[in-house]
């Protein structure tokens, strides 16, 4: 079946570093790729989303790449903030699957420290 | 309006109780899920309404019950939880099954089973 793994955390930085958080999937069809976030006590909320290969999304300074070849979606962000402390979670929906289904992946914990 | 809105945002119960969760969308979305996310885990789906129609039931317990009343409104009726029934239940909506659809979440409803 579909899978989503993404890279264990916590992950420290400081203020203004750059942030990678690696993703891979596996998939049956062609899927639709996404990142969430979820703040602490809060539901999740999508941060950017791709719909085919090569496709980036972007939004608030982070990125995606759509990599087929290499079945990622690494989040990247340039320089972050104390407040993009939070938990990410890669996914994926595969219209082959219905489309109903999110996958996601087991999370990563970010921690800015100022 | 792009909110999904959850009530209550906490709730304790006994073993014994009947309760229920309540999950309101005002955008039109034709699909509405119920998660269950864990401390530190991602949201596990236990539900998925298409069109006011229960389409998918991942394998939940009987003591969970779901209700759709109209294209707007999800419910989930708990009886006779356990202790480990207790996490955050997430509600979440969605246009459809297109390519690329998102899924909006509510904040949650955090579960306590005394």
């Amino acid at each position: 079946g579909d899978s989503v793994t993404q890279m264990e955390g916590p992950v420290t930085l400081s203020e203004e570093a750059f942030l990678t958080i690696n993703c891979t999937y596996t998939a049956t069809g062609y899927p639709s790729l996404f990142w969430y976030v979820q703040y602490p006590g809060e539901g999740l909320q999508l941060l950017l989303k791709a719909t085919k290969a090569d496709d980036k999304g972007s939004n608030k300074g982070f990125e995606a790449t759509y990599r087929k070849e290499t079945t990622s979606f690494h989040l990247e962000k340039g320089s972050v903030q104390v407040s993009d402390s939070a938990v990410y979670f890669c996914a994926l929906s595969d219209p082959g699957d219905g489309g109903f289904k999110t996958i996601f992946g087991a999370g990563t914990r970010l921690f800015v420290k100022a | 309006d792009t909110e999904v809105t959850q009530t209550p945002k906490h709730l304790v119960m006994g073993m014994t109780n009947k309760k229920s969760l309540k999950c309101e969308q005002h955008m039109g979305h034709r699909a509405m899920y119920w998660y269950k996310q864990k401390a530190k885990k991602p949201p596990e789906l236990m539900f998925v309404y298409s069109y006011e129609k229960l389409s998918i039931n991942e394998s939940v317990p009987s003591r969970f019950s779901p209700e759709c009343p109209n294209s707007s409104l999800l419910n989930l009726h708990l009886h006779a939880l356990q202790p480990e029934d207790s996490a955050l239940y997430l509600c979440a909506s969605s246009q459809g099954q297109g390519v690329g659809t998102e899924a909006f979440f509510g904040q949650g409803t955090r579960l306590t089973v005394v």
